[in-house]
This record gives structure tokens, C-alpha cells and sequence, in this order.
């Protein structure tokens, strides 16, 4: 199984400010890499994937980049909605994995 | 658009099955895979299984091979996800989610199914 592993756990950024979420693979995934976000009570959200393709409608703060091992998130300038738990899922390999998530606060 | 809608929660006791459905809309059913993903409280997402709601096939997740079951009618556009020999550690939110048509991501998610295992 590919475990896969984001860091950090916790990201405090301000909003206007630039998030990097980062998340790593245990074995090559090549480009199958997915993104998803997560609010309090709500399912996941597809934000990103094929590792950079953004979803439909998504915003072009949010990018995507990696592939292989390492990824990251970027999300270039935060805004209020976009604070939420981030998670990568690989689906390269079966079973499909996820990481643990990043929590995205605001500073 | 595509819409994802999941039968209400559910309590049971250890040891019990319990059947969640996912029934779809917006969407050719049978053109699409639905995977079933769960996530106990606190915890990373776990994915369990996947059917192709065209041919029928399936496949799980280890951890829980012999232990569930993934089933569809196409009739009723609906998937289900059937978990049996519960117990307390099986207390969590379980969610359908179709394969998107591009790749193997997740692109639409149910609204989530909590169930509760509790003596």
C-alpha cells in the first residue's frame, strides 16, 4: 500500500497570503494525484487533479504542481472560504490512499 | 449537474450489517465508477471499494474484503455499499463518490452517511 504523507499538519497564513501545502508519496504515483478540500460537516470537494489540472469552476489561485513522489499545493493569495482541511489522494495504485490532511488556519 | 444523495444515518449494534445507498442523478449511472470512502472521527480518509455501475465488477480495499459489499441497480441509478460484522471502530462517516469520466479521481461526493456502531 503507498502510504502518503502531508506536511506540515497544521498551516497558519493570513489571508492575502500565499499557503504551500505539501504531500508526499511513499513510491512513484506518477501524475495520478488529487487534491481534495474539506469544511467542518461538509464531503470533500475535488480541487485539483492529473497532479495540476484544476477542477471545473475551481479558482486560479489554486495550482497544483509534482509529480513522481512530491507534490505541493499552492494556494497564491488565501481567501476566507479557502480556510479548510486539504487533503492528496493517490490513484495510481490500488487501494487508493489519502494523506493525513493539512488544516488550513487563519493567523 | 451530478448529484450524489445517500440514505440517513444509521445506528446499529456490534456485529450487525448495515446497507447504505447512493443514488445518482445528472449523469449517465452506468458510465461512471462509484467508490465508497469512509472516515472515522479525526481520521484520514479510508477508501473501501469500487464498482463499475456498468459491468458490475468490483473491487476492495483489504482491510475490508470479506467484510463488505458493493452492489448497484441500474434501474434506480443507485449504488450500494452493504458492511457487515460491525464493530465500534466501524463508527464513521461514509461517503459514495463517482470516479470522474477523465481519470480515476473523485469528482462528485454524496453527502455523507454517519454510522454508528454501539452497544
Amino acid at each position: 500500500e503507498i502510504v502518503m504523507t502531508q506536511s506540515p499538519a497544521t498551516l497558519s497564513v493570513s489571508p492575502g497570503e500565499r499557503a504551500t501545502l505539501s504531500c508526499r508519496a511513499s513510491q512513484s504515483v506518477s501524475s495520478n494525484l488529487a487534491w481534495y478540500q474539506q469544511k467542518p460537516g461538509q464531503a470533500p470537494r475535488l480541487l485539483i487533479y492529473g497532479a495540476s489540472t484544476r477542477a471545473t469552476g475551481l479558482p486560479a489561485r489554486f495550482s497544483g504542481s509534482g509529480s513522481g513522489t512530491e507534490f505541493t499545493l499552492t494556494i497564491s493569495s488565501l481567501q476566507s472560504e479557502d480556510f479548510a482541511v486539504y487533503y492528496c489522494q493517490q490513484y495510481n495504485n490500488w487501494p487508493y490512499t489519502f494523506g493525513q490532511g493539512t488544516k488550513l488556519e487563519i493567523k | 449537474q451530478v448529484q450524489l444523495v445517500q440514505s440517513g444515518a444509521e445506528v446499529k449494534k456490534p456485529g450487525a450489517s448495515v446497507k447504505v445507498s447512493c443514488t445518482a442523478s445528472g449523469y449517465t449511472f452506468t458510465n461512471s465508477a462509484m467508490h465508497w470512502v469512509r472516515q472515522a472521527p479525526g481520521q484520514r480518509l479510508e477508501w473501501m471499494g469500487w464498482i463499475n455501475a456498468g459491468i458490475g465488477n468490483t473491487r476492495y480495499s483489504q482491510k475490508f474484503q470479506g467484510r463488505v459489499t458493493i452492489t448497484r441497480d441500474t434501474s434506480a441509478s443507485t449504488a450500494y455499499m452493504e458492511l457487515s460484522s460491525l464493530r465500534s471502530e466501524d463508527t464513521a462517516m461514509y461517503y459514495c463518490a463517482r470516479e470522474s469520466p477523465a481519470g480515476a479521481d473523485f469528482d462528485s461526493w454524496g453527502q455523507g452517511t454517519l454510522v454508528t456502531v454501539s452497544s
